[in-house]
């Protein structure tokens, strides 16, 4: 059974720019989840997403947002980039079936200049 | 919000050595998770409790759910090198479902040859 694929594993942007990340969840699974990594604030949840409904969202401003497809495919966007959005960005996927257990992929690391 | 106090932030053992590390929060948790992160990678799921007073184990790996709720344990037997890395504890937030996690910031483990 394939993993969490997260696409691409390394970007490097300019402040003001925009970007897209993917991520492919575990077949069967319904639910993904963004995780964003830093240093200094360790691993903060940004958002959930089941059926391509939002579920839940972390504490993040509007340029950070997301969406699911029918095939639980989903992306994350974050628009107008700022310095301090350089962070490994973490896909996890689970059931979203009463099992928390969820199931990270590799991450995007994201710079930017 | 909830917070996961991960304590030690740092371990530096002989290989061999048996390590205890633990998680601790104000607010109770109906689930347990512990990883493990490698450098450049996305974290690993090692054990899920989900009762009160569980004890969980894998392989060299035992892990403990407080008889409180606020707390739990993770043993290493014997470390072996390839136990280096980041061990983070983590608890959905608002106790059950999946709606986020939140993770503790991690104990680094070191092994010494």
């Amino acid at each position: 059974k394939a993993g969490v694929t997260q696409t691409p594993r390394y970007l490097i942007k300019t402040r003001g720019q925009q970007v897209t990340l993917s991520c492919s969840p575990i077949s069967g699974h319904r639910s993904v989840s963004w995780y964003q990594q830093t240093p200094g604030q360790g691993l903060q949840f940004l958002f959930e997403y089941f059926s391509e409904t939002q579920r839940n969202k972390g504490n993040f401003p509007g340029r950070f947002s997301g969406r699911q497809f029918s095939n639980s495919r989903s992306e994350m966007n974050v628009s107008t980039l700022e310095l301090g959005d350089s962070a490994l960005y973490l896909c996890a996927s689970s059931s979203g079936q009463g099992r928390t257990e969820a199931f990270f992929g590799q991450g995007t690391r994201l710079t930017v200049v | 919000g909830q917070q996961l106090n991960q304590s030690p932030q740092s371990m530096f053992i002989q290989e061999g050595e048996d390590v205890s590390m633990n998680c601790t929060s104000s607010s109770i948790f109906n689930t347990w998770l512990w990883y493990k992160q490698d450098p450049g990678e996305g974290p690993v799921l090692l054990i899920a409790l989900y009762k009160a007073g569980e004890l969980t184990s894998n392989g060299r790996l035992t892990a403990q759910f407080g008889i409180t709720r606020k707390d739990s344990f993770l043993n290493i037997s014997a470390s072996i090198p390839s136990d280096v890395g980041i061990y983070f504890c983590a608890g959905p937030h608002s106790g059950g479902g999946a709606d986020g996690l939140t993770f503790g910031k991690g104990t680094h483990l070191i092994i010494q040859p």
